[in-house]
């Protein structure tokens, strides 16, 4: 089993639609989890960091961790044209672990003017 | 608003040539690291650097791989003999202690 599972889409919607992207993960060594925007041929752009599980929030975007299913999800309201791109989930193990990241393959989401 | 700059934004090099790509963090930052993304698959660690030494290394940072920090701002990664599978996006990022990790835009290497 891999360590971080992400379907990879692709994913279209029309504009103004709620966005569900999620990711299960195996190792429960897993203590924080971030979600990473990546445009076409550019570097990954951080969106959600948390930690706990429950929601966190910030404008369009809601982050939710499920620890004890082993899954992460984040959600786009009123998606719009220019959140078409990859995103990627990542996580990493507690204190001492060096911050490395484990990333997901990523999910393809196209918004439809 | 800072950011992690990188350079070259694309290399094309000969199999067996040597490459060095560059990186700028973000200057308060401690943490460093290399990650590398093929063409279609997931990003992938390569290496960690903290307080001037290496701290964490994965597989494929081999003995052809290495990293240093020259002088107070630059981070950079060196492919001693590249060779096709090389070919990918490299991403350098830094991070301060809360382990949020900010990315470059990244540099293409493509070996011929």
């Amino acid at each position: 089993q891999k360590e971080v599972e992400q379907d990879p889409g692709p994913l279209s919607v029309p504009e103004g639609a709620i966005v569900s992207l999620n990711c299960t993960y195996s190792n429960s060594a897993f203590q924080y989890f971030m979600w990473y925007r990546q445009y076409s041929r550019k570097g990954p752009e951080l969106l959600m960091y948390t930690y706990s599980s429950g929601n966190k929030e910030d404008g369009r975007f809601t982050a939710q961790v499920d620890k004890s299913s082993k899954y992460i999800s984040l959600f786009i309201r009123d998606s719009q044209p220019s959140d078409s791109a990859t995103y990627l989930c990542a996580m990493r193990k507690g204190e001492g672990s060096n911050y490395k990241l484990t990333f997901g393959k990523g999910t393809l989401l196209t918004v439809n003017p | 608003e800072p950011e992690v700059t990188q350079t070259p934004s694309h290399q094309v090099t000969q199999m067996g040539q040597e490459v060095i790509l560059r990186c700028v963090p973000i200057s308060n930052h401690l943490y460093f690291y290399w990650y590398r993304q093929i063409l279609g698959q997931k990003v992938e660690f390569l290496v960690s650097f903290y307080n001037n030494e290496i701290s964490e290394k994965s597989e494929i940072f081999d003995d052809q791989f290495s990293v240093e920090r020259p002088d107070g701002s630059n981070f950079t990664l060196k492919i001693r003999s590249t060779k096709l599978e090389d070919s990918a996006m490299y991403f350098c990022a830094s991070s301060r202690d809360t382990g949020e990790l900010f990315f470059g835009e990244g540099s293409r290497l493509t070996v011929l």
